[in-house]
């Protein structure tokens, strides 16, 4: 049973420049959300889709988006890239039913602006 | 202010040591509370819930005080492998499971 996996595991972008990173969520879940960690903090929520919709968005400008396609997988795009998005992105699966079910995360995509 | 705050540490300890970390979240409306650890440049994995009546997996135990907004993780018999950052996470919503991360704790275990 493949746990999330996400892709590419590592990236190089200048800055202003447009990124795509992609999420495959763990098989039998249907939900998919996306986190922003900087060096040394904790994850911070980007956004969650579920049902192909975004269903919250967090803190983070418009300059991030995202989409859900029908077999549940998932991407993050960010535009206009700042040196200040340098960070590892994980993505994370939960089933999206009402009540508490365990979110997994994939192993991130470290992302470097320069 | 942060809606979660964690002593960030670092924590470094001899094996065999019992160790206690604390957090502090700000949102009363928050309803599921968490431990997650997270590895040298990998993935967070959640460690365990944690329930109002405090609750136990080995030799971790994990404590809740809703009305003091206060959240305790204690490791006993540290074990080299317990060298981690231990994230403290709350969440406010059910299905919608939008999780607030602390900045974490490090922990180092000495041989």
């Amino acid at each position: 049973d493949a746990g999330v996996t996400q892709s590419p595991t590592h990236l190089i972008k200048t800055r202003g420049q447009q990124v795509t990173l992609r999420c495959s969520p763990k098989s039998g879940h249907d939900t998919v959300s996306w986190y922003q960690q900087a060096l040394g903090q904790g994850p911070q929520f980007i956004f969650q889709y579920y049902e192909e919709e975004e269903r919250q968005r967090g803190n983070f400008p418009d300059r991030f988006s995202g989409h859900q396609f029908p077999n549940y997988s998932s991407e993050l795009n960010v535009n206009a890239l700042l040196l200040g998005d340098s960070a590892l992105y994980l993505c994370a699966s939960s089933l999206g039913g009402a009540g508490n079910t365990e979110a997994f995360f994939g192993q991130g995509t470290r992302l470097t602006v320069v | 202010r942060k809606e979660v705050e964690q002593d960030p540490g670092p924590f470094n300890v001899p094996e065999g040591a019992t160790v206690a970390f604390n957090c502090t979240y700000s949102n009363s409306a928050s309803q599921s509370f968490f431990w997650y650890r997270q590895d040298c440049r990998k993935e967070p994995k959640l460690l365990m819930s944690v329930y109002s009546s405090g609750n136990e997996d080995g030799r971790f135990t994990a404590q809740l005080n809703r009305a003091s907004q206060y959240i305790s993780l204690l490791i006993r018999d540290s074990k080299l492998s317990d060298s981690a950052t231990y994230l403290c996470v709350v969440s406010t919503s059910g299905s919608a499971r939008q999780l607030t991360f602390g900045s974490g704790t490090q922990l180092t275990v000495l041989p």
